[in-house]
């Protein structure tokens, strides 16, 4: 079966713009959770959403958001892009929690890596 | 979520059965040791899961210690494949409870 896939996979753009990132979660999945990767602060969790509400947040400020469609598909946004925004944005899908996400864990895709100019 | 202490890095020859090993000294009991690896820039990829009991899968092999304060991955027999980042994680199986907490791992180095 098709696995999770983050769209464009590269991506620059200038300071002071905004991005939006898409993730399409496999099959039957209904929880998406992002993470920023950085060389300095490591793989780090953004947010979850479960049904098309978040669930879950990370410590980031406001300028980065979500959202999560009725097919589950996600897409990520990050207004006002900073520097220390360049990173690898990475998708991660599971079933929907609990026991049912337990023989598998967490399924992710390739990322997205933004470079922010 | 408790932490884990990994190693920063290993080397082991190819062919050889690399242990990974990983401290979660305050690990809770309803928490699960889960082991993923990430091969230069791509997403991070699941291996193995266990609470108590040693674990085995096509991948790798779980051992738990009785005390469950620490955890090693073996690769019985790895291969240049293998080469990658390496995280140790523990979580609860809540129900909601999304959100996997990444330390820094173990850079593990397959020698030829």
């Amino acid at each position: 079966k098709a696995g999770v896939t983050q769209t464009p996979r590269y991506l620059i753009k200038t300071r002071g713009q905004q991005v939006t990132l898409s993730c399409s979660p496999i099959s039957g999945h209904r929880s998406v959770s992002w993470y920023q990767q950085t060389p300095g602060q490591g793989l780090q969790f953004l947010f979850e959403y479960f049904s098309e509400t978040q669930r879950n947040k990370g410590n980031f400020p406001g300028r980065f958001s979500g959202r999560q469609f009725s097919n589950s598909r996600s897409e990520m946004n990050v207004s006002t892009l900073e520097l220390g925004d360049s990173a690898l944005y990475l998708c991660a899908s599971s079933l929907s929690g609990g026991q049912s996400s337990g023989r598998s864990g967490y399924t992710f895709g390739s990322g997205t890596r933004l470079t922010v100019v | 979520d408790a932490k884990t202490t990994q190693p920063p890095s290993m080397d082991c020859a190819e062919g050889r059965a690399a242990n990974l090993p990983c401290n979660h000294s305050t690990i809770s009991g309803n928490e699960y040791v889960y082991w993923y690896r990430q091969i230069h820039s791509q997403g991070p990829q699941y291996i193995i899961h266990g609470l108590k009991n040693n674990e085995t899968n096509e991948m790798a092999s779980l051992i738990i210690t009785e005390d469950r304060k620490s955890s090693t991955l073996i690769l019985p027999h790895a291969t240049l494949r293998d080469t990658a980042v390496y995280y140790c994680i523990v979580r609860p199986h809540n129900f909601g409870n999304e959100k996997l907490t990444f330390g820094t791992g173990t850079r593990l180095t397959i020698i030829p």
